[in-house]
Formats: C-alpha cells, structure tokens, sequence
C-alpha cells in the first residue's frame, strides 16, 4: 500500500497567515493526489484535484503544488472559515490512501 | 444537482448484521466509482473499498477486506455496505463518495452505533 505522511498534525495560525501543508508518498503518484477540509460533524469537501486544480468553487486562497511523491497545499491568507482539519489522498494506486490530517486551529 | 444521500444513524448490538445505503442522483451512477469510507470518532479517514456500478467490480482494501460487503443496484442507482456481524469497533460515520477526477461528492454520512 502507499503510505501518506502529512506534516504538521496541528498548525497554529491567525488570520491572515500564510499556511502550507505537506503529504510524501512513499512511492511515486504522479499528481495523483487531492486535498480535502472537513469541519466537525461535516463530510469532507474537495479543495484540490490531481495536485494542483482548483475545484470549482473553492476560493482562490487555496492552492496545491507537487508530483511524484512530495505535495503541498498552500493557503495564502487564512480566514476564519478555514479553520478546519485538511486531508490529503492518493488515489494513484488502490488502496487509496488518505493522510493523518492537519488540524488548522487558532 | 448531483447527490449522494445516505441512510439514517442506525444503533446495533454486537453480532447484528447491518445494511447502509447510500442513492445517487442528478449523474449517471453507472459511470463513476463509488467509493465507501469509515471515519472512527475523533479520527481520521480511511477507504474502505470502492464499486464500479456500472458493472460491479469491487476492490476491498486490505483492513476491511472479509470484514464487509460492497454491493450496487444500479436499476435503482444505489450502493450498499453491509456486515455480517457487527462488533464495537466498527461504530463509526461511514461517508459514501463519487470519484471522478477525485472523490468530489459525499454523501452526508450514515453513524453507526455498535453496543450492546
């Protein structure tokens, strides 16, 4: 199975900060890889497809970059809105595998 | 509009056997893989397997595979997971998800209680 490991677990941050999340995959996935926020008791919401595609909708703060096996999802200026745990998924190669999560908290 | 809706919380005890839906609505059904996905309380999120409506093929991932039953009614445009027996640990929300490009529709969760 392809293993994700995302950095940080948690991110301390206030509004207006620029935040980056990462996700390494321990095999390459070439841009095989989508970020999702999910709010408690919420299902998760797509951000990001295929590394770097903004989904329709999805404010222009959001972006992914990345391939291969090192992935990053920036958020150039957070809101209170965003405040949320982030989830990144492969879906190169089943099992498709999510990682740990990044809870983005004030 | 397109939709995954699910089917409501449900409370077993260990040893029932459980059936949770999940219906789609407002695509073709038969076109995109449907994916199922556990999240424990105050975890995170695992795919549990995946069906191709269109013709049934499934994929378990390793965890869940003997564990539960991916199945699809594609006449009436709906997928399902079930148990066989359940045990505490399987009280979770269970998600529902369509893949196109990415896992881009979710239903609204289906909670799973265990206990007995």
């Amino acid at each position: 199975d392809i293993q994700m490991t995302q950095s940080p677990s948690t991110l301390s941050a206030s509004v207006g900060d620029r935040v980056t999340i990462t996700c390494r995959a321990s095999q390459y996935i070439s841009s095989w890889l989508a970020w999702y926020q999910q709010k408690p008791g919420k299902a998760p919401k797509l951000l990001i497809f295929k590394a770097s595609s903004l989904e329709s909708g999805v404010p222009s703060r959001f972006s992914g970059s990345g391939s291969g096996t090192e992935f990053t999802l920036t958020i150039s200026s957070l809101q209170p809105d965003d405040f949320a745990t982030y989830y990144c998924l492969q879906d190169s190669a089943y099992p498709w595998t999510f990682g740990q999560g990044t809870k983005v908290e004030f | 509009e397109v939709q995954l809706v699910q089917s409501g919380a449900e409370v077993k005890k260990p040893g029932e056997s459980l059936k949770i839906s999940c219906k789609g609505s407002g695509y073709s059904f038969t076109s995109y893989w449907i994916a199922w996905v556990r999240q424990m309380p105050g975890k995170g999120l695992e795919c549990m397997g995946i069906i191709y409506p269109g013709d049934s093929n499934t994929r378990y991932s390793p965890s869940f595979q003997g564990r539960v039953t991916i199945s699809a009614d594609k006449s009436i445009s709906t997928a399902y997971l079930q148990w066989g027996s359940l045990e505490a640990s399987d009280t979770a929300m269970y998600y529902c998800a369509r893949r196109t490009s990415a896992m881009d529709v979710w239903g609204q969760g289906t909670t799973v209680t265990v206990s007995s």
